[in-house]
């Protein structure tokens, strides 16, 4: 079975910028969630996507948004890029029904704003 | 708030000397903790989950234990190829919402 799997692997964009990054969850699995991982803050949840409707949400500002279709891939959108934006974004993907909790992590999306 | 701790911070051990590393936790209805294996530039790799106090469970060289308040990873005569940030997460509540401990970097010399 294939993994998760994230699309681009590295961004560099400038500040004030949009950025769009890309998920494509395990077949089958119906919950997609997205973390960003920096070295001061290590992994914080951004969003939790499940049947196209965003589940859950962390405490991030609304330039971080998401999006789910109907094949359970998901994006994420960050508009307005800001220098402490830069990390690596992770998608998890999970079955997303009760009795099924492990989250299942692509390689990520490495993002540098400069 | 959940919140999750883990110690050390860094742990660097000889091949075949054998530690533990800690995950310590407080949460409102744990629905589960997750250990979790991360090299560097990849994503973090699904170790173990356990779901209530007492349960323990094994992979090659890794135990995993849980109590009411803490989860321990033993490592057992650890080889360098087990050198890795481990990270302890707790999942709580009815979704799917990770909140995850700063992780341990290990270090396994030859």
């Amino acid at each position: 079975k294939a993994g998760v799997t994230q699309t681009p692997r590295y961004l560099i964009k400038t500040r004030g910028q949009q950025v769009t990054l890309s998920c494509s969850p395990i077949s089958g699995h119906r919950s997609v969630s997205w973390y960003q991982q920096t070295p001061g803050q290590g992994l914080q949840f951004l969003f939790e996507y499940f049947s196209e409707t965003q589940r859950n949400k962390g405490n991030f500002p609304g330039r971080f948004s998401g999006r789910q279709f109907s094949n359970s891939r998901s994006e994420m959108n960050v508009s307005t890029l800001e220098l402490g934006d830069s990390a690596l974004y992770l998608c998890a993907s999970s079955p997303g029904v009760a009795g099924s909790n492990e989250q299942f992590f692509g390689p990520g999306t490495r993002l540098t704003v400069l | 708030e959940d919140q999750v701790t883990q110690s050390p911070e860094a742990l660097r051990l000889q091949e075949g000397e054998s530690s533990s590393l800690n995950c310590s936790y407080t949460v409102s209805g744990l629905r589960g903790l997750f250990w979790y294996r991360q090299d560097p530039g990849k994503g973090p790799e699904f170790l173990f989950t356990l779901y209530s106090a007492g349960e323990e469970k094994e992979k090659e060289r890794l135990k995993a234990t849980l109590t009411k308040k803490e989860s321990f990873l033993h490592i057992t005569a650890p080889k360098p190829e087990d050198s890795a940030t481990y990270l302890c997460a707790v999942g709580t509540g009815a979704n799917s919402k990770l909140t995850f401990g700063k992780g341990i970097t290990l270090s396994v010399r030859p």
